[in-house]
């Protein structure tokens, strides 16, 4: 079993849909937490990151936590073409290394 | 450009051959990471420096990958003896030390070995 689990999608949704993405791990010493989005043929970008349980938002992202069910999502509002790529879940280990997700390829349609 | 350089972009090889990729990472970043990422994958994590130093490799790093930062500044990745399976996107990646707000990647080169 991966540390990270993600659905690989893809994902396709209408313009102007709410978009929900989301990851589990397993290992409960995870702190923080990320979301990157990649286009094709280029690195990947950070949108957001948490750390422990909780909410966070950003303009039309928004980021949450739960630990205790190991569980974070993205959520997406008012989604444009221009947020097709594919989004990258992301945990932070002590050592300061990134685990990743397989990643969501997600496509919206104009 | 202040971001994390990667070069080359595209690399074809023949199986075999050995191939170098550079990284310069952002200049005020102490640390430095490799990862790898093959289609429909996530990076997988190869190694890191702290300045000069590597202080962790991956499993998946085979004897054939070698890895170095000299002076804690650009850091190199080669591969000898290229196999078709070596054929990914090779990801670098900085941060300052000890953040938790991620890293800052490269736009990756992509090896393909024939």
């Amino acid at each position: 079993q991966k540390e990270v689990e993600q659905d690989p999608g893809p994902l396709s949704v209408p313009e102007g849909a709410i978009v929900s993405l989301n990851c589990t791990y397993s290992n409960s010493a995870f702190q923080y937490f990320m979301w990157y989005r990649q286009y094709s043929r280029k690195g990947p970008e950070l949108l957001m990151y948490t750390y422990s349980s909780g909410n966070k938002e950003d303009g039309r992202f928004t980021a949450q936590v739960d630990k205790s069910s190991k569980y974070i999502s993205l959520f997406i509002r008012d989604s444009q073409p221009s947020d097709s790529a594919t989004y990258l879940c992301a945990m932070m280990d002590s050592s300061y290394k990134l685990i990743f997700g397989s990643g969501t390829r997600l496509l919206v349609r104009p | 450009d202040t971001g994390v350089s990667q070069d080359p972009r595209h690399k074809i090889t023949k199986r075999g051959q050995n191939v170098t990729f550079r990284c310069d990472p952002i200049s005020e970043h102490n640390r430095l990471y490799w990862y790898r990422q093959t289609l429909g994958q996530g990076p997988e994590f190869l190694t890191y420096f702290q300045n000069e130093a590597q202080l962790e490799k991956s499993r998946l790093l085979s004897d054939r990958f070698s890895a170095e930062r000299p002076k804690g500044s650009f850091s190199t990745l080669e591969i000898q003896r290229t196999e078709q399976g070596d054929s990914a996107m090779y990801l670098c990646a900085s941060s300052v030390d000890r953040v938790h707000y991620g890293y800052t990647f490269g736009s990756g080169t992509r090896l393909t070995v024939v």
